[in-house]
Parts: structure tokens; C-alpha cells; sequence
């Protein structure tokens, strides 16, 4: 049972345009929500978080959405830059358990094309 | 460089076989998570640690432990290995808990053969 699923495994843009990675999720206990980015032969480094009584985060080039009734995030990042291609994941956690176990997304890998 | 420091950063052995992954949490965590991601495949909880204690517990197979010690470090081990058990091991920390932000190792290769 995948609850937290990025349906896009692969994502092409251009230098300069924005990227838009998206995320569903279908547990409604989740309440914390991160993305991390990933680079071959290195571990998953954390990007930005959201949590669920705000529905968007900001830090710099990168945005996070969050639509709650439509159990959906997304990352914006404006504007993508060649560093920017890594793997993408999707993370969220019901945070009321006082302790955080992550549920990942599958990935989407970002290419940027200078 | 995240501070996590996980080793061996690649192992190969054959099934039936037990291994052990050493996990070195940043200084000042607490908190030590292990991740399993196969072959195109997310990262899959297995089990966390605070302060010595097991907290949290994920898809963990039977065949496979893991503990925490009073220096912070982390081992997970791994026996009766079969050829699926091939991914890579992620070991991860945090502060403490809840909404802490987690940092991760650079990962342990295992393949099986």
C-alpha cells in the first residue's frame, strides 16, 4: 500500500524555467510533510518541510503546496538551475506519535538542461 | 556532509549469510532511523532508536536487528541474508524526535549473491 506516491518517475526542464514536482498521499494522518533531494552515490539531503496548518512554505528558489482536502503537495522551483538534477522524494509523517517515521514517495528524477 | 557517517559504504556477500552495518549519528542526536531502498523504490522505514531505546518500529523483517548504543552509534544486522535483501541501507538522525529534521548517511551498498 503506497501511501505517499510521486506518479512522475522523470521530469526535463530547462535552465531558467520552473519545475514542478508533485505529490499524493492518501493518508489523512499525516500531518508533516518534507521533500529531499538526492544525488547519486550520496544520502538523501533535506530541502524544505510543510506542516498541515499552512499550506505553502518558501526558501528561496523552492516553494512547497499543500492542498489538503486534495491530499496533495507539490515543490516549485523557480528557476531551475543544471544543480538542481537529483532525485526528488516526497516525505510525510503523522507527527501526533510524537516520534517521526518518514513515509517516502518512489522519486522523481529532475534533469535540468542548460 | 551531513555528519552521519555509515560503514562499509559497500558489502557483497553470499545467502545465508549475516552482515553489520555500523551507523555513527551526527553529534548531539539522539535519534538514529534505519531506511531500506530497493531497486527503484522509495526509501522504506525499518526501525528508530532514541537515546538507547527502540521508539519506532517499521516493515522490519524478523531476520533483522538492530540496537542502539550508550555512545549513539547504531548497528543493524542482518542474517539469513537472501538475494532481495540486495539494497541500499540508509542510517539517519535527528535531535530527538517528532518534526526534527533528519539527517542521513551516505548509505551501505549491500549486495547479496
Amino acid at each position: 500500500d503506497q501511501q505517499v506516491k510521486q506518479n512522475s518517475p522523470s521530469l526535463s526542464v530547462q535552465e531558467g524555467r520552473i519545475s514542478i514536482l508533485n505529490c499524493d498521499y492518501t493518508n489523512s494522518m499525516f500531518d508533516y510533510f518534507l521533500w529531499y533531494k538526492k544525488y547519486p552515490a550520496e544520502g538523501p539531503t533535506f530541502l524544505i518541510s510543510i506542516s498541515s496548518i499552512k499550506d505553502k512554505n518558501e526558501d528561496g528558489r523552492f516553494t512547497v503546496f499543500l492542498n489538503k482536502s486534495a491530499k496533495h503537495l507539490s515543490l516549485h522551483i523557480v528557476p531551475s538551475q543544471p544543480g538542481d538534477s537529483a532525485v526528488y522524494f516526497c516525505a510525510a509523517s503523522a507527527g501526533n506519535t510524537g516520534f517521526q517515521k518518514l513515509v517516502f514517495g518512489t522519486g522523481t528524477r529532475l534533469l535540468v538542461s542548460p | 556532509d551531513s555528519g552521519v557517517t555509515q560503514t562499509p559504504k559497500h558489502l557483497i556477500t553470499a545467502t545465508g549469510q549475516r552482515v553489520t552495518l555500523r551507523c555513527s549519528p551526527r553529534s548531539g542526536d539522539l535519534s538514529v532511523y534505519w531506511y531500506q531502498q530497493s531497486l527503484d523504490q522509495g526509501l522504506q522505514f525499518l526501525i528508530q532508536y532514541y537515546n538507547g531505546e527502540e521508539r519506532a518500529k517499521g516493515n522490519i523483517l524478523e531476520r533483522f536487528s538492530a540496537q542502539q548504543f550508550p555512545d549513539l552509534h547504531s548497528e543493524l544486522n542482518l542474517s539469513s541474508l537472501e538475494l532481495g535483501d540486495s539494497a541500499l541501507y540508509f542510517c539517519a538522525s535527528s535531535l530527538q524526535g517528532s518534526t526534527d529534521t533528519q539527517y542521513f548517511g551516505p548509505g551501505t551498498r549491500l549486495t547479496v549473491l
